[in-house]
């Protein structure tokens, strides 16, 4: 079975950083790429970031780059997002998600920034 | 970007009768490998989005077959034959051809009459 499971959120106020976490598991993550999507509260989705299988090819949307760096550690089965300079619109549930056609995701995280 | 846009917005059906979200995109998701990268998502209230169908018509495993999925180019379709109270939720189009960024339509709230 496949399953994403997302930690690190919390509370943080405006300017601070968090780092998030998605551990994997029931599938093969070092031959898959992943992505971060968020939701604001009450909100749609919004992709955040990719990255391939090895770490070669990334992708931020505008809202976030330059901000936030998505990283991975294949040899742990893990997904990060390190996540600087937070504003009050990064409040969301982040959650991670398999592949480029998106097809499995986590429960998500809840990062809110807020002084 | 891609601005996917989805009507109605919010979609009262009554317990078994049909019921269909229409999804349309700013351009062409034909890929240049004459795939079409359009998937639909299903989000139950507090969970986490479920992938329903993928490259327009492609159930996902385990999706009742009451899920279809349509359609071409710009225009989209998710119709739901038979609706049951299990799939009161969010529902949202995603395109992934012309990517980054992968882009959604705004969602399409499903509620029981």
């Amino acid at each position: 079975e496949v399953q994403l499971v997302e930690s690190g959120g919390g509370l943080v106020q405006p300017g601070g950083s968090l780092r998030l976490s998605c551990v994997v598991s029931g599938f093969t993550f070092s031959s898959y790429s992943m992505n971060w999507v968020r939701q604001a509260p009450g909100k749609g989705l919004e992709w955040v970031s990719y990255i391939d299988s090895i770490s070669s090819s990334i992708f931020y949307a505008d809202s976030v780059k330059g901000r936030f760096t998505i990283s991975r550690d294949n040899a742990k089965n893990s997904l990060f997002l390190q996540m600087n300079s937070l504003r009050a619109e990064d409040t969301a549930v982040y959650y991670c998600a398999i592949g480029a056609d998106v097809a499995y995701w986590g429960q998500g995280t809840l990062v809110t920034v807020s002084s | 970007d891609v601005v996917m846009t989805q009507s109605p917005l919010s979609l009262p059906v009554t317990l078994g009768q049909p019921a269909s979200i229409s999804c349309r995109s700013s351009q062409s998701l034909v890929y240049s490998d004459g795939n079409t990268f359009l998937n639909w998502f299903q989000q139950r209230p507090g969970q986490s989005p479920r992938r329903l169908i993928y490259k327009v018509s492609n159930r996902d495993s385990g999706v009742p077959d009451r899920f279809s999925g349509s359609g071409s180019g710009t225009d989209f379709t998710l119709k739901i034959s038979r609706v049951e109270a299990e799939d009161v939720g969010v529902y949202y189009c995603m395109q992934a051809t012309h990517w980054p960024p992968y882009t959604f339509g705004q969602g399409t709230k499903l509620e029981i009459k």
